[in-house]
């Protein structure tokens, strides 16, 4: 069964620090793994995505990494700000799979605290 | 550039009564529309997806249905509503149909069915 598992479910840190957040998946074979953010109370919006070929990818303070033999990603946040809470969510899209197909995780969510 | 608008934000509504969600996107054309639910502590599940005017399909049956009368109007309706429909109502749209396109969400719609 296609399945995206996330962790920790929360985190806490306070504001400055770094962070890394944990996806594994059983989906196989994968097209592309996304991370996004989402604000409470709003619709996710995109950070990175990845194809399998990608070990890395950055936008600004994000970067995702990706292990597609171990079927692990990570996303680590540098110089955490206050602006960061939220809830990141990893995506994985299966190779040839559906229109909509997209596999979703539940999400960390992260509190930066001052 | 592309829009994506969503309403209302919030509704509560009494169990039995009807639904109707709104999605509108602006600046694209023929684009592939989509609507979510995101419940407490659960990753998105997607509900409907249109390729198309007229064409929905269904992921996950249920007491909802979706409409797509106009290019980039996509519309979500109950004619009974259940306790189990509270959550949270996302729209998104994607412009092509290959899996590395990016997802674009709205600002989704808070329903409390009480």
């Amino acid at each position: 069964k296609n399945q995206v598992e996330q962790s920790p479910q929360s985190l806490i840190i306070l504001e400055g620090k770094n962070c890394t957040l944990q996806c594994n998946y059983t989906v196989s074979p994968f097209s592309n793994l996304r991370w996004y953010k989402q604000d409470t109370g709003r619709g996710p919006v995109s950070l990175t995505i990845m194809t399998f070929s990608e070990n890395t990818k950055s936008n600004g303070r994000y970067t995702a990494t990706l292990d597609a033999d171990t079927k692990q990603s990570s996303l680590h946040i540098t110089a955490s700000q206050l602006s960061d809470s939220a809830s990141y969510i990893c995506v994985v899209t299966p190779y040839g799979g559906s229109q909509g197909n997209l596999i979703f995780g539940k999400g960390t969510k992260l509190s930066v605290k001052p | 550039s592309q829009t994506i608008h969503q309403w209302p934000a919030t509704l509560v509504q009494p169990v039995g009564s009807p639904l109707s969600l709104e999605c509108t996107v602006e600046g694209t054309s023929n684009p592939n529309l989509y609507w979510y639910r995101q419940a407490a502590g659960r990753g998105l599940q997607l509900l409907f997806y249109s390729v198309g005017i007229g064409q929905i399909s269904s992921e996950v049956p249920q007491n909802l249905s979706a409409s797509r009368p106009q290019d980039r109007q996509f519309i979500l309706s109950s004619k009974k509503l259940l306790l189990s429909d509270s959550g949270f109502y996302l729209c998104a749209w994607k412009s092509g149909i290959s899996a590395i396109y990016e997802q674009y969400f709205g600002p989704g719609t808070r329903l409390t069915v009480t």
